[in-house]
């Protein structure tokens, strides 16, 4: 299993420009999330899905869309980047988050910078 | 105010010491995990707990759910600990993470 894969590792954009993060687990974790990670602030929840065709926003979702076609991949597009989206981001995985005792798997994080 | 709260923010000691990290929230929850985030900055899951006690090498977390508090124990800290340990409360819905800021901890050989 090669757990949850997140690409790119680094990304430098222009404002405005828009992009996709990729996020993709081999686990058939039902629960995929996205987060971003500013100094100072702890993670935060931008968007997650409990199962394939069902998403839901978290708590700093402005500017992010999210889809979930499969089970296995849940990407996440910025649509017309900003300075303040600059940020580490990681995507995480589980089986469903409710299920007691299920850990979280976190993909190696994107540093992303928008100039 | 944060939902959930970590103490201390920093931490340092000496290789060899008992360390104790805390963590408060102020929302109902069905769960909480204990996170690590290396330099490198992955993030590895310690622990999911719902009540209770879990004991995994020299990581210790406990739980009370009445009194909305947890506790990360390290017994005989050592250099490769250094690290950020982070507590998340999963809400009674089971759909969402609310994290703390971290404890940045470094022990010292």
């Amino acid at each position: 299993n090669a757990g949850v894969t997140q690409t790119p590792k680094f990304q430098v954009l222009k404002t405005g420009q828009s992009m996709t993060l990729q996020c993709a687990q081999d686990m058939n974790h039902e629960y995929m999330s996205w987060y971003r990670q500013d100094p100072g602030m702890g993670l935060r929840l931008i968007h997650y899905s409990v199962g394939a065709g069902i998403t839901d926003q978290g708590e700093v979702p402005n500017g992010y869309n999210v889809s979930r076609s499969t089970t296995e991949d849940f990407p996440l597009r910025l649509l017309s980047a900003a300075p303040s989206q600059t940020s580490v981001y990681f995507c995480a995985s589980s089986y469903f988050a409710a299920r007691r005792g299920e850990k979280l798997f976190f993909g190696s994080g994107t540093q992303l910078s928008v100039l | 105010k944060n939902e959930v709260e970590q103490s201390p923010q920093n931490l340092t000691a000496q290789e060899g010491e008992f360390i104790t990290i805390n963590c408060s929230y102020s929302v109902g929850i069905s769960a909480l995990h204990w996170l690590q985030q290396h330099p490198g900055g992955g993030i590895v899951s310690l622990f999911m707990l719902s009540s209770g006690k879990k004991k995994h090498g020299r990581l210790i977390a406990t739980i009370n759910i009445q009194e909305k508090h947890s506790s990360l124990h390290i017994t005989a800290s050592h250099p490769r600990d250094s690290a950020v340990y982070i507590c998340a409360a999963l809400e009674t819905s089971g759909s969402r993470l609310t994290f703390g800021e971290g404890t940045q901890l470094t022990v010292n050989p």
